[in-house]
């Protein structure tokens, strides 16, 4: 069965750093479409990261430098790397995979809680 | 406040037909055929309902149709059923931004 289980959320204080896994089943992230998309409570879904087929990433330009994505084919694994967290970052955190370019969010994981409280 | 456009709430009786736009810029909607809808029922994760403006994934009932007109897409629900009922969100590429989303649309069937 193909799909995406995501784990390393939790309550972080204001400033910290959290490295967020998304392990994938049923196919390989290398040469695959992986996203994180994140939804604050009550609130809608925003886009924060997608690496793509070939390897390019990219980010919303609001997480100013502070989001990074990464893939580890060995672990068949995708990484959010996130640093200097905000309560505003408190969000339930995405990981999607993609069937194709225009069909980026194609299926979504189970999402992981990120709160940020001091 | 959330790059696309859409209205707070719709609603419809069993059987109507309702349609939820999405309004955004010559940079997202309107500069790309990559707009997409998400269904999400409370408490559960989004599920993809349409893709590249019109294309239904798999398993996805002919009901709910996609389309665009210059910077504004629409998704149109027939022949509404209690099960639809949930939030609704349009996503578009934006180019070098990156991918945008609506602020969301909740349908109600009444």
């Amino acid at each position: 069965e193909v799909q995406v289980v995501e784990s390393g959320g939790g309550l972080m204080q204001p400033g910290g750093s959290l490295r967020l896994s998304c392990a994938a089943s049923g196919f390989s992230v290398n040469n695959s479409y992986i996203s994180w998309v994140r939804q604050a409570p009550g609130k809608g879904l925003e886009w924060v990261s997608s690496i793509y087929r070939r390897g390019h990433s990219n980010s919303a330009d609001s997480m100013e430098g502070r989001f990074s994505i990464s893939r580890d084919s060995s672990r068949n694994n995708v990484y959010l790397q996130t640093y200097s967290l905000t309560a505003a970052d408190t969000a339930v955190y995405y990981c999607v995979r993609g069937e194709s370019f225009g069909a980026l969010f194609s299926g979504w994981g189970q999402g992981t809680l990120v709160a940020v409280s001091s | 406040q959330s790059a696309l456009t859409q209205p707070p709430s719709a609603s419809g009786s069993p059987g109507q037909s309702v349609t939820i736009s999405c309004t955004g810029t010559s940079g997202d909607v309107g500069g790309y055929n990559y707009v997409s809808w998400y269904q999400q029922r409370p408490g559960k994760g989004p599920e993809l309902m349409i893709y590249e403006i019109t294309k239904r994934p798999s398993g996805v009932p002919d009901r709910f149709s996609g389309s665009k007109s210059g910077n504004t897409a629409s998704l149109t629900v027939s022949g509404l059923q209690g099960a639809d009922e949930g939030d609704y969100y349009c996503s578009s590429y934006a180019g070098i931004k990156g991918w945008v989303f609506g602020g969301g649309t909740k349908l109600t069937v009444l």
